[in-house]
This record gives C-alpha cells, sequence and structure tokens, in this order.
C-alpha cells in the first residue's frame, strides 16, 4: 500500500506565529521520495521540497524547515513567523516508483494579519 | 512557453457531451500526469505517461476516461458522455526526472451542469 495521511484539515493562525503541518506515510519500499507542494488560491501547484529516503538530515530553508523521521513515517514541515503570503493549501506527497506521485488530502492554512 | 500550458481554462458542458482537455507539458519532459482535484479536495491520480506509453492507468476513475500523449509532447484527456460528479479542476504535470518532481499547469476547470 502507498499512502499519506494529512490528518490537519485546516489550520488558522495568527501571523508571526509558527506553524507545523504534519504528514504521515505508508509504503512497503525502501527507496520513495516524500514531498511537499504549496497551492496558493491562484490555484497552481508549487514544488517546496523533495526528501529521499536515505536522507533524514532536517532542512531549512528561510522560514521553511522540515523534519523527516523515518521510525515515526512523518514529514513534518514548519513554517517560522508565518506570514499572511503563506496562506494556502500544502500537500505531502510520496513517490515510490511503483505508482505515480500519491498526495495527501492537503491542509488548509490560514495565516490572520 | 517555459511552463506547462493546459487549455481550455475553463469548461461549462452540458451532461452527456464529450469533452476533451489539453495539457502541453514543459519541453524535454518525458513525464506526464493528469490528476483531478474537486472542490475543496486533495489530488487524485488519474494517469501517468513516460513518452507516449501509459504505464499507470490506475487511476482512470471509468471507461468514459482515456488519454493520448503524442510522443514527448502534447496529451489529451477526453471523457466521454460528462456526468455532473466529473465537475473538477484537471491538472497536468510534467517532469523531467524519474523521482518526482512536478510542475503543474494550471488546471482545467469543468462544470458540468
Amino acid at each position: 500500500a502507498q499512502k499519506v495521511t494529512q490528518a490537519q484539515t485546516e489550520i488558522s493562525v495568527v501571523e508571526k506565529e509558527d506553524v507545523t503541518l504534519d504528514c504521515v506515510y505508508e509504503t512497503r519500499d525502501t527507496t520513495y521520495y516524500l514531498f511537499w507542494y504549496k497551492q496558493p488560491p491562484s490555484g497552481e501547484l508549487v514544488f517546496l521540497i523533495r526528501r529521499n529516503s536515505f536522507d533524514e538530515q532536517n532542512e531549512i530553508s528561510g522560514r521553511y524547515s522540515w523534519n523527516f523521521q523515518k521510525s515515526t513515517s512523518s514529514f513534518n514541515f514548519t513554517i517560522t513567523a508565518s506570514q499572511v503570503v503563506d496562506s494556502a493549501v500544502y500537500f505531502c506527497a510520496l513517490y515510490t516508483g511503483r505508482r505515480a506521485l500519491t498526495f495527501g488530502s492537503g491542509t488548509r492554512l490560514q495565516v490572520q494579519p | 512557453g517555459a511552463g506547462v500550458s493546459q487549455s481550455p481554462s475553463n469548461k461549462v458542458t452540458e451532461k452527456g457531451k464529450d469533452v476533451e482537455l489539453r495539457c502541453d507539458p514543459i519541453s524535454g519532459h518525458t513525464a506526464l500526469y493528469w490528476y483531478r482535484q474537486r472542490l475543496g479536495q486533495g489530488l487524485e491520480f488519474l494517469i501517468y505517461f513516460q513518452g507516449n506509453s501509459a504505464p499507470d492507468k490506475s487511476g482512470l476513475p471509468s471507461d468514459r476516461f482515456s488519454a493520448e500523449r503524442t510522443g514527448e509532447s502534447v496529451s489529451t484527456l477526453t471523457i466521454q458522455r460528462t456526468q455532473q460528479e466529473d465537475s473538477a479542476v484537471y491538472l497536468c504535470a510534467s517532469s523531467s526526472d524519474w523521482a518526482g518532481e512536478l510542475f503543474f499547469g494550471e488546471g482545467s476547470r469543468l462544470t458540468v451542469l
């Protein structure tokens, strides 16, 4: 089975708060890739990050950081000091090579000014 | 163009009519994907092309749905005898590598009355 679960349907925060978006995945493969995509109100999905299954180092890019933990099959995404422009739907996705990229159901983030 | 181009951007049709949705991938991208996104929902995989062959058609919801791709170029998604539940945004994405970094178009919004 290949599955991505984003349990948080919607999160609302006030600007400058930190927020973490959860992602849990399932796969029997030992080689796989995990992704986060952002879908702003305009609708076009934007690639944020790709991480392969052999690299558990956390990654930081500006206000964005990702925590990959194979022990819990999680790939969580944290936005530090959130801004209104961060308001979007965020999708976590899994690629194993057996099937096309499998997306979670998404988490809608609303950042209030 | 520089990005993935989809047409039409909006299509309103009557139940029972056939529709064709077109996708122009980024030049040189060998992989092409179709996803469906219903209002407020996640991305539902439909079909994946590698070149002009379709190794994964597992997501096509019924035999009313079909897709073709010419070489490593344009793809057409055809929905025959449209039903109201076909109303959604149909997203096309292309990729230059096997490990899943997808570049998405803006989608074709289909409304079946």
